[in-house]
């Protein structure tokens, strides 16, 4: 298994205002995946992280919304940019197992715009 | 287009009963489809895994099913208790890495 962590757990932020979402893993990872979960819906992937190479985005999420940085290989950044109401959703960090059969998942940024 | 739909109205179960959740999906082809479990404020954790070529599989008091035919799982939680009342969801991970996660069912166990 895995462990890993996000920060801030939760954060109420104004509108217009960006907030960046740390993750870190516990062991060396080549991808780190980026998820919204909005309230009663599922899980929705934004952007696959890799490091040293560009975010590979989903379709519907834009860099210029999503920043993403992966510096190395047990970190990355998701900042959700000039937010809206609409942008309140928990927010997952995630890594795939050794062999590829589940995915663990940190426990997750809840975001409140207002 | 491509859709997982799990059981929309959540369950509400006693002590002791199985609860049966289910997943059904259109236009997917899935190597294989993973369970998980979700508790309020937390990721999900990882249960189970079954794949395309495999008809059920199980896990103490988990079990999966998986009809490609009917494009639908099975998940059984038997003897059920109370710490096991959470959010359930089901994952289809395609020939690409990528999951797809269904919305999820939520199971209240009564004691």
């Amino acid at each position: 298994s895995a462990v890993i962590s996000q920060k801030p757990s939760r954060d109420i932020c104004q509108r217009g205002t960006s907030l960046t979402i740390q993750c870190q893993v516990d062991s060396q990872v080549t991808m780190m995946f980026w998820y919204r979960q909005q309230p009663g819906q599922s899980l929705t992937l934004i952007a696959t992280a890799n490091q040293g190479s560009e975010a590979t985005y989903e379709s519907g999420f834009v860099i210029d919304k999503f920043p993403i940085s992966r510096p190395n290989l047990t970190f990355s950044t998701l900042t959700v940019s000039n937010m809206s109401p609409e942008d309140s959703s928990i927010y997952l960090c995630s890594i795939d197992g050794s062999s590829y059969n589940e995915q663990f998942f940190g426990p997750g940024t809840r975001l409140t715009v207002l | 287009s491509q859709k997982i739909e799990q059981n929309s109205e959540a369950l509400n179960i006693q002590e002791g009963k199985t609860a049966t959740l289910t997943c059904n999906y259109t236009n997917y082809s899935p190597a294989y489809l993973q369970w998980y479990r979700q508790d309020p404020g937390r990721g999900p954790v990882f249960l189970l895994l079954i794949r395309e070529n495999e008809k059920e599989k199980r896990k103490e008091r988990l079990k999966v099913t998986f009809d490609t035919t009917l494009k639908q799982s099975l998940f059984h939680i038997t003897a059920s208790q109370p710490a096991d009342s959470a959010t359930y969801l089901c994952a289809l991970r395609s020939n690409d890495y990528k999951l797809s996660f269904g919305a999820g069912t939520t199971v209240t166990v009564r004691a």
